[in-house]
């Protein structure tokens, strides 16, 4: 079974780090593009940032890329996500999410989510 | 602010049919396919529609959805009870060099 597993997530105080990662399982974790998606409570979803199938790319909305940096590991299907400076706006549930060519962002986890105290 | 923009709410009684749209512009819609995504509190987003009109093996027939210029449309016939649920359009924006989404509409059935 195709599945995305994130972990990581927690309480952390204004200022501070965290990263967050997820696990690959059930396909060529290697052959795709990786993505994080996030969702503020009460808000739509927003993404984040990509990263390319060798790590050699990566992408990010322009708000978040002085504080935010996507990273992989294909040798142990992992996909991370360093984020600091931290502020009360970035509480939300990340999402993990596979690219496809073919169908787009077609395989997302659960969630794991960040709460920022103020 | 959504770069793409959906109504927040949609709303039908079982067996109806409903209609979200999705209006975006020129960077995206307008340039790149649109997908639709569902997504239930607690569960992991689920793609229902890839460029424009394609669906997923295993998503139901039910659903079919348009791309014209810069707005999508997404329509949902025989409305069910497990329908309810937030939809998401999405784009990538070649100004923004992202991907975009709308904010997002809650059916109601």
């Amino acid at each position: 079974e195709v599945q995305l597993v994130e972990s990581g997530g927690g309480l952390v105080q204004r200022g501070g780090s965290v990263r967050l990662s997820c696990a690959g399982a059930g396909f060529a974790f290697s052959s795709y593009r990786m993505s994080w998606v996030r969702q503020a409570p009460g808000k739509g979803l927003e993404w984040v940032a990509y990263i390319e199938q060798d790590g050699s790319e990566t992408h990010y909305v322009e708000s978040l890329k002085a504080r935010f940096t996507i990273s992989r590991d294909n040798a142990n299907n992992s996909l991370f996500l360093e984020m600091s400076s931290l502020r009360a706006e970035d509480t939300a549930v990340y999402y993990c999410v596979r690219f496809s060519w073919n169908y787009g962002l077609d395989v997302w986890g659960l969630g794991t989510t960040v709460t920022v105290s103020s | 602010q959504s770069v793409l923009t959906q109504p927040p709410s949609a709303s039908g009684t079982p067996g109806q049919r409903v209609i979200i749209s999705c209006t975006g512009t020129s960077s995206n819609i307008g340039s790149n396919t649109v997908h639709w995504f569902q997504h239930l509190p607690r569960t992991a987003p689920k793609l229902l529609v890839y460029d424009n009109y394609k669906r997923p093996s295993g998503v139901t027939d039910r659903l079919s959805a348009s791309k014209s210029g810069t707005s999508a449309s997404l329509a949902i016939g025989g409305l069910q009870s497990e329908d309810e649920a937030d939809y998401y359009c999405a784009s990538w924006d070649d100004n923004l060099n992202a991907w975009v989404f709308g904010g997002g509409t809650k059916l109601t059935v």
